[in-house]
């Protein structure tokens, strides 16, 4: 079974740059997420899609992030424009249905990110 | 929200065993999972609880009181390959079932 795809593996921007990450998921699950790891820090949720609607994007910076799942299978997730303190890995991760108790998110291998 | 806290680096010897706590405050817990991640890597599920007490999975057992807020995770007969990142992530019914990480423990395995 293929597991969570994200490209691209590696991204160096300038600031004020745009810059755009793809993910997808593993084939049948509704729950995709997009997480943010800072270096020495665990994933922090940006924003969470079942099917293609959001649930959960209260942590997501609406000012300069936006994420999108239209036809409900993969998803881009973009900075616009980027800051210094975005350097990070973008980790992509999917779940069967999202739902609450034993349901387990797969991650990606995350797009390693460098704002200079 | 959620408070997850876990000691950040510890050093083994190959074949012994280790355990990395992991302490939380939370309202609403509806489980609890640890992850192992490489350097570099994305992180891969290791075991899920959400009653109290002990979960085995061949090397790796994972344990869980709720009344303490308190769970670990015992890693035996320690390999090379278990250098990792080890992280500990708690579900709360309130904040839609998001998944909360702690910082990770650092394990590094030496001969």
């Amino acid at each position: 079974e293929a597991g969570v795809a994200q490209s691209p593996r590696y991204k160096i921007i300038e600031k004020r740059q745009s810059v755009a990450f793809w993910c997808n998921p593993i084939s049948g699950h509704a729950t995709l997420y997009w997480y943010q790891q800072i270096l020495g820090q665990g994933p922090k949720l940006l924003i969470q899609f079942q099917n293609n609607g959001v649930v959960d994007d209260s942590q997501l910076p609406k000012d300069r992030f936006s994420a999108e799942r239209l036809k409900g299978v993969d998803s881009t997730l973009k900075i616009q424009p980027a800051k210094l303190e975005d350097s990070a890995v973008y980790l992509c991760a999917s779940s069967l249905n999202g739902g609450g108790g034993g349901d387990t998110q797969y991650f990606g291998p995350g797009t390693r990110l460098t704002v200079l | 929200g959620q408070n997850i806290d876990q000691p950040t680096e510890m050093t083994a010897t190959e074949g012994a065993i280790v355990q990395i706590n992991c302490t939380y405050q939370t309202s609403g817990f509806n489980g609890l999972f640890w992850y192992q991640q490489h350097a570099g890597e994305a992180p891969t599920f290791l075991s899920y609880n959400v009653l109290d007490g002990l979960e085995e999975k061949g090397r790796f057992s994972s344990f869980l009181s709720r009344s303490k807020g308190y769970s670990y995770l015992l890693l035996k007969e320690l390999q090379m390959k278990d250098s990792a990142s080890y992280l500990c992530a708690v579900r709360a019914i309130y904040g839609n079932n998001r998944l909360a990480f702690g910082k990770g423990n650092q394990v590094v395995v030496i001969p």
